[in-house]
């Protein structure tokens, strides 16, 4: 069976706190994805990675980095929390063809991030 | 960018009925249109999906239409059971020579019994 983990369900951090949320795919799929997800808000993309050591911005990066230095793992970083940064995080990975086309996404069960 | 649309924000039913969301989206050139469910406490997960050169597809309950003249697309589900209370989502696949996709703001469907 297909499986996104990701490292915690529930995390309480303070302001200005370097906070690490990891995220692990054993489908050796290449692209992966973090996702914040806030009512009314939907889902909206942070950043993602096709491959080892490559990333991309996606629609909301401020305040955010990651890193990928292996296939199944993707760490996002939240440098500097602050309070507008509590939100549900979501972690998601695809195949990839090469020829650009998409693919089902398969997600993990989410960090809920309080920062206070 | 993409730019995905989804309506209603809310939806009630009676078991038994059908329910319909439906999507609209900006990028003349999105290519794939999924929709997922999220249940309490869970990640989003497929439900159903469908690709620019289908017009319809169907899985038992669930179904999705696509017009591609009037770039929306609306996920049907009939015989609506408790089970399927959830939030729903559609998304579309931007052409951006990246496999992303940009979410709607989700349907929470709640099914009395």
């Amino acid at each position: 069976d297909v499986k996104v983990t990701q490292s915690s369900r529930y995390l309480v951090k303070r302001t200005g706190e370097k906070v690490f949320l990891e995220c692990v795919q054993d489908m050796d799929h290449e692209n992966m994805f973090w996702y914040r997800q806030d009512p009314g808000l939907g889902l909206r993309l942070i950043y993602f990675s096709y491959d080892v050591k490559m990333k991309e911005k996606g629609d909301i990066p401020e305040g955010y980095s990651v890193s990928r230095e292996k296939k199944e793992r993707f760490s996002l970083i939240l440098e500097s929390a602050s309070t507008n940064q509590t939100s549900m995080y979501l972690c998601a990975s695809s195949f990839d063809s090469g020829t650009g086309g998409s693919y089902e996404q398969y997600f993990g069960p989410g960090t809920r991030l309080t920062v206070t | 960018g993409e730019n995905v649309e989804q309506h209603p924000s809310t939806l009630s039913v009676q078991e038994g009925d059908s329910a319909v969301i439906k999507c609209t989206y900006s990028d003349s050139a999105s290519n794939y249109f999924p929709w997922y469910k999220q249940e309490l406490g869970k990640g989003p997960q497929l439900i159903i999906d469908i690709r620019s050169n289908v017009g319809e597809k169907k899985d038992q309950r669930i179904a999705v239409t696509l017009n591609k003249t009037a770039k929306h697309f609306s996920l049907h589900i009939t015989e609506t059971q408790p089970e399927d209370s959830a939030v729903y989502f559609c998304a579309a696949s931007p052409n951006s020579g990246y496999s992303t996709l940009t979410f709607g703001k989700g349907t929470m469907l709640l099914v009395s019994p």
